[in-house]
């Protein structure tokens, strides 16, 4: 099994979709949860960052952590297509360990 | 600063050669990431030092990956002897501490033929 397990779509949505990534991890020891955003042929940038359970929002995105279920997710509000991209989960003990990523499409 | 940098931004090179990645982290950081990014097994950590340390090595896949931190300003990732099966993205990553935002650079696409 792997630490952190991702599904990589690909996931299709038209414009102004709500858009929910998720991610399950086994490793309870995990501190830190960051989203990472991902365009075609770049590096990954952070998008959302989170320590503790519960919920974060910053403008369209929102991030949840549940801890006690090893399980966090990521929502987008009225998606666009610029959010188009590949979403990346991170978690980080004294590394960072990230899902496989899942591809996202909005069309217009 | 101009972020993490990576050299080269291509390279494609023949089975059996050499090849050296490198990587200039952000000034001030001192965690350093390789990773590796294929379609199949998405983003692979390989390596990670702290203050110049190799702390986890056991992302390398096999004796043929080597890297090296010489100083805080520079490292090298090595693959020799290269495969086909070595075709890749390679991205360097820095921090500044545990727990903060890890910053990337543009990656290394590494074409083995």
């Amino acid at each position: 099994q792997k630490e952190v397990e991702q599904d990589p779509g690909p996931l299709s949505v038209p414009e102004g979709a709500i858009v929910s990534l998720n991610c399950t991890y086994s490793n309870s020891a995990f501190q830190y949860f960051m989203w990472y955003r991902q365009y075609s042929r770049k590096g990954p940038e952070l998008l959302m960052y989170t320590y503790s359970s519960g919920n974060k929002e910053d403008g369209r995105f929102t991030a949840q952590v549940d801890k006690s279920s090893k399980y966090i997710s990521l929502f987008i509000r009225d998606s666009q297509p610029s959010d188009s991209a590949t979403y990346l989960c991170a978690m980080t003990l004294n590394d960072m360990r990230f899902g496989a990523g899942t591809r996202l499409t909005v069309k217009p | 600063d101009a972020g993490v940098i990576q050299s080269p931004r291509h390279e494609v090179t023949e089975m059996g050669q050499e090849v050296t990645l490198r990587c200039k982290p952000i000034s001030g950081h001192n965690s350093l990431f390789w990773y590796r990014q294929t379609m199949m097994r998405g983003l692979e950590l390989l390596i990670y030092f702290n203050n110049n340390v190799p702390i986890d090595d056991s992302g390398m896949p096999e004796d043929r990956f080597s890297a090296k931190m010489p100083n805080a300003s520079f490292s090298t990732l090595k693959i020799q002897p290269s495969e086909p099966r070595d075709s890749a993205v390679y991205f360097c990553a820095s921090r500044d501490r545990e727990g903060t935002e890890a910053f990337f650079g543009q990656g290394t696409r590494l074409t083995v033929v």
